[in-house]
């Protein structure tokens, strides 16, 4: 049991450059996410998911792109790279969406994407 | 201002100290609160999770107190250990919001020998 993987662990892109962060999860989790972490700020909400063919807008939603074709895999587009994307990536998985009303499923979250925009 | 205040930003104790962190939100009403443990270079790791009911959970020498009516809670770690160093988060759901979790900054403790 892996739990969430992350791919890659770096990246640097160059400005307008396109790229796909890898997400997976292997306990069968119905609910993912995205998040971003930037210094001094708390993680924020890219885009979630909810089951297989149903994705969602979080907080930070542009200048990303989400798919999830299957239960297991959740990857993060970003469409055309800019220096404000430069950031910490986490991708997160629970059994239901942790914000269900009294729901307290434990998110469980990946090792991370550093990325670096030039 | 942040809906979800973290205090201090960051503690250095010894190891085999007590220590105390704090976080104060303001988002009312709210679900739960949680308390996750990040490792430097890692993903977070819960450690507690408190409904807006609960006054108090454990999870080894972790313990989280819930104060709803100041709208404060504490995550106490007893007898510290070198592998306590980290960055603590607090994360509160508010009460029927649709997507959101409201993630504090984090306090960073490090433990020295």
């Amino acid at each position: 049991n892996a739990g969430v993987t992350q791919t890659p662990k770096f990246q640097v892109l160059k400005t307008g450059q396109s790229m796909t962060l890898q997400c997976a999860q292997d306990m069968n989790h119905e609910y993912m996410s995205w998040y971003r972490q930037d210094p001094g700020m708390g993680l924020r909400l890219i885009h979630y998911s909810v089951g297989a063919g149903i994705t969602d807008q979080g907080e930070v939603p542009n200048g990303y792109n989400v798919s999830r074709s299957t239960t297991e895999d959740f990857p993060l587009r970003l469409l055309s790279a800019a220096p404000s994307q430069t950031s910490v990536y986490f991708c997160a998985s629970s059994y239901s969406t942790p914000v269900l009303a009294g729901s307290t499923d434990t998110q469980y979250f990946g090792p991370g994407t550093r990325l670096t925009v030039l | 201002k942040n809906q979800v205040e973290q205090s201090p930003q960051s503690l250095i104790i010894l190891e085999g100290k007590n220590c105390t962190l704090q976080c104060n939100y303001t988002v009312s009403p709210f679900s739960n609160l949680r308390w996750y443990k990040q490792d430097t270079g890692r993903g977070p790791v819960s450690l507690t999770i408190m409904t807006f009911s609960e006054n108090t959970k454990s999870n080894g020498r972790y313990t989280a107190t819930l104060d709803a009516d100041t709208k404060q809670s504490s995550l106490h770690i007893t007898a510290s250990q070198l592998s306590d160093s980290a960055s603590y988060i607090c994360v509160v759901r508010p009460y029927g919001a649709t997507n959101k979790l409201i993630f504090g900054t984090g306090t960073l403790l490090a433990v020295q020998p």
